[in-house]
């Protein structure tokens, strides 16, 4: 089983929809959660970050976090189409300093 | 600021030969990585410098691969002998936090 499952999509919306985009993992070691964004071309930049159970909001990202069923997701509200790009959930065990990424989700916003 | 640059962007290579890639950190980062991201695959970590201790190597695939960081600051990574698998894009990272690490742009590489 891998560390981390993340559907790849793609995933197309229309413009102002809700995104949900979601991880599960394997390892309860894992303490720190990520989402990174790829866009096409460039490197992941950090979006979210949390280390506990529960919601965290920042504008129109929601980010949440299960530890107890090892899943974790991303909230997209009015998606827009510069929202576009691949979405990487990313993890870390209090021990590693390595990140664990997963493999993307490619959101496609259409206007 | 500067963010991360990488060098060269694209490399277009034998199978065979060997290959460097450079990495420049943002200044005062202390810690960088290397990371592979192929097709269908995500990110694969490679190997991690914190400040003056020793690397991280666990995630390199083989000993064809090495990665040195001259002062603290600027890394190479180095392929030697590169093989077609090898064809990815290869990103580098820095960070001050492990959680919070700046990418730079990446290198293409493809071996014929």
């Amino acid at each position: 089983q891998k560390e981390v499952e993340q559907d790849p999509g793609p995933l197309s919306v229309p413009e102002g929809a809700i995104v949900s985009l979601n991880c599960t993992y394997s390892n309860s070691a894992f303490q720190y959660f990520m989402w990174y964004r790829q866009y096409s071309r460039k490197g992941p930049e950090l979006l979210m970050y949390t280390y506990s159970s529960g919601n965290k909001e920042d504008g129109r990202f929601t980010a949440q976090v299960d530890k107890s069923s090892k899943y974790i997701s991303l909230f997209i509200r009015d998606s827009q189409p510069s929202d576009s790009a691949t979405y990487l959930c990313v993890l870390r065990s209090r021990s590693q300093g390595n990140l664990i990424f997963g493999k993307g989700t490619k959101l496609s916003v259409k206007p | 600021g500067a963010g991360v640059s990488q060098s060269p962007s694209n490399k277009v290579t034998e199978k065979g030969k060997d290959v460097e890639l450079r990495c420049d950190p943002i200044s005062g980062h202390t810690a960088l990585y290397w990371y592979r991201q192929s097709l269908g695959q995500g990110l694969e970590f490679l190997i991690y410098f914190q400040g003056n201790s020793a690397p991280d190597k666990s995630g390199l695939p083989s000993d064809r691969f090495s990665a040195e960081r001259t002062g603290g600051s600027v890394s190479t990574l180095t392929i030697q002998r590169t093989q077609q698998e090898d064809s990815a894009v290869y990103l580098c990272a820095s960070s001050l936090q492990a959680d919070t690490q700046y990418f730079g742009p990446g290198t293409r590489l493809t071996v014929l």
